[in-house]
């Protein structure tokens, strides 16, 4: 069966380092990821969505690359804020299929 | 900017009683979602609307829980009877269409605590 799995539970980093996580799957082929953050108690938010045919995605201080030989998404914050803290989910879908979510990674960026 | 409503946003029932969710998505979303999300986990899809048709419920255990969406617009998730087990954040969520890549918009959630 599919599994996804991101880093550790919990990354933390100082302040204005780059945040790198990382979504590893298997026994899948996506056609495309996307990267939500949560806060505690409020639902996902979007964040950036990148195909199978495009290696990276920007978006201000973020950044998605997307290897389907590695079968592996990071996700990059450049100069990390404290308001950065938060778990990030990826989540991986086909067309016409519904997305499976990965268990995400907790993220503290220390002042 | 418009949002995904949910209420209540917190229930705390016991079990074997019956609770019910409800949904109100962005207007103008033909798909609708809920999710259960256990604590430390990622959501799990319960059931997916595609105007007032279910198009996959396929992880919804249907012995207890029922989800309706009758007019296409809001929706409604029932469990009776519930189960300690059942003790989860549920977040409902919507998006244009599922044909293409899709950004879903989430609610609030609704944390039910069965004791």
């Amino acid at each position: 069966s599919q599994k996804i799995e991101q880093n550790s539970e919990a990354l933390n980093i100082q302040e204005g380092k780059t945040a790198t996580l990382t979504c590893n799957y298997t026994n899948y082929s996506p056609a495309y990821l996307q990267w939500y953050r949560q806060d505690p108690g409020r639902g996902p938010v979007f964040l950036l969505l990148i195909r199978e045919n495009e290696k990276e995605k920007r978006k201000e201080r973020l950044k998605v690359t997307f290897d389907t030989t590695l079968k592996q998404s990071l996700f990059h914050i450049t100069a990390s804020q404290p308001a950065d803290s938060a778990t990030y989910l990826c989540a991986l879908g086909n067309y016409g299929q519904n997305f499976v979510f990965g268990p995400g990674t907790r993220l503290s960026v220390l002042p | 900017e418009a949002e995904v409503a949910q209420s209540p946003r917190y229930k705390i029932t016991e079990k074997s009683q019956a609770v019910a969710f409800w949904c109100d998505p962005i207007s103008g979303h033909a798909t609708l979602y809920w999710y259960r999300q256990i604590l430390g986990q990622g959501p799990e899809l319960l059931v997916q609307f595609q105007d007032e048709s279910v198009v996959d419920d396929s992880q919804l255990p249907k012995d207890r829980f029922s989800a309706e969406r009758l007019k296409g617009v809001d929706s409604t998730l029932k469990i009776q009877p519930a189960e300690l087990g059942d003790s989860a954040m549920y977040l409902c969520a919507s998006s244009r269409n599922r044909d293409t890549p899709y950004e879903q918009y989430f609610g609030p959630g609704t944390r039910l605590t069965v004791t």
